[in-house]
């Protein structure tokens, strides 16, 4: 089945600790896309990437990095830069050409303890 | 720049009868694409409809009607003969040809549907 994966679905981090948050697809989608989800606030871009080895800032990036060294593969690291990472994560991707729907993983809920 | 309003932070309705959830838009881009998903406690977002700008009808799947209103700039989704599983968060969103196509989210709607 195609699909979008995302892992871990929970993550705890220390404060000062880097994390990846994983995501995979298997459906050929050249953009692939990372939002963050606070309660009452929708979700807000990260980064994106419409093409391998190339990405770009979304409107909240500061704190966090991604690599896209494969098609399928676009993670996300949260670093300590990043002052209020607790929330939930989202991993989506498209054709990127036209205007098509996002698929979308499962989500990772990060929590700093 | 785009933007999405969603008003309704929350929604309640009573199983069996419809509900309207509403989307404002706001763009000068004259090709575009709004979008309805839905999230259920589980997190996943679930695509549900899509209107596009050129569009001349409104689009439908199923119980999703989506009321595509150009000149307001609004595209309410609208369920009609609710189901206790359509409890869940509600996102309107939308993409831009000028804007490499980036989804862009509304705040979301909850919506209870009642038995």
């Amino acid at each position: 089945d195609g699909g979008i994966t995302q892992s871990p679905k929970y993550l705890f981090r220390k404060e000062g600790q880097n994390v990846t948050l994983s995501c995979e697809q298997n459906l050929n989608h050249d953009a692939m896309y990372w939002y963050r989800q606070d309660p009452g606030q929708g979700l807000r871009l990260i980064y994106y990437s419409q093409i391998v080895n190339d990405f770009q800032k979304g409107d909240i990036a500061e704190g966090y990095s991604v690599s896209r060294e494969k098609k399928e593969s676009f993670p996300l690291t949260v670093t300590s830069a990043q002052k209020n990472p607790t929330a939930f994560y989202l991993c989506a991707s498209s054709i990127g050409r036209g205007l098509n729907e996002a698929f979308f993983g499962q989500g990772t809920r990060l929590t700093v303890v | 720049a785009q933007k999405i309003t969603q008003t309704q932070p929350g929604m309640f309705v009573q199983e069996k009868e419809a509900v309207t959830l509403d989307c404002t838009y706001d763009t000068s881009d004259p090709s575009y694409g709004l979008f309805w998903y839905k999230q259920p406690s589980s997190g996943e977002m679930i695509f549900l409809i899509y209107q596009g700008s050129y569009d001349q009808q409104n689009a439908t799947e199923g119980r999703y009607s989506l009321n595509f209103q150009k000149a307001r700039k609004s595209a309410n989704l609208v369920i009609s003969a609710s189901q206790l599983g359509d409890s869940a968060m509600y996102f309107c969103a939308m993409s831009l040809s000028g804007g490499s196509y980036i989804p862009t989210f509304g705040r979301g709607t909850s919506l209870i549907v009642h038995p």
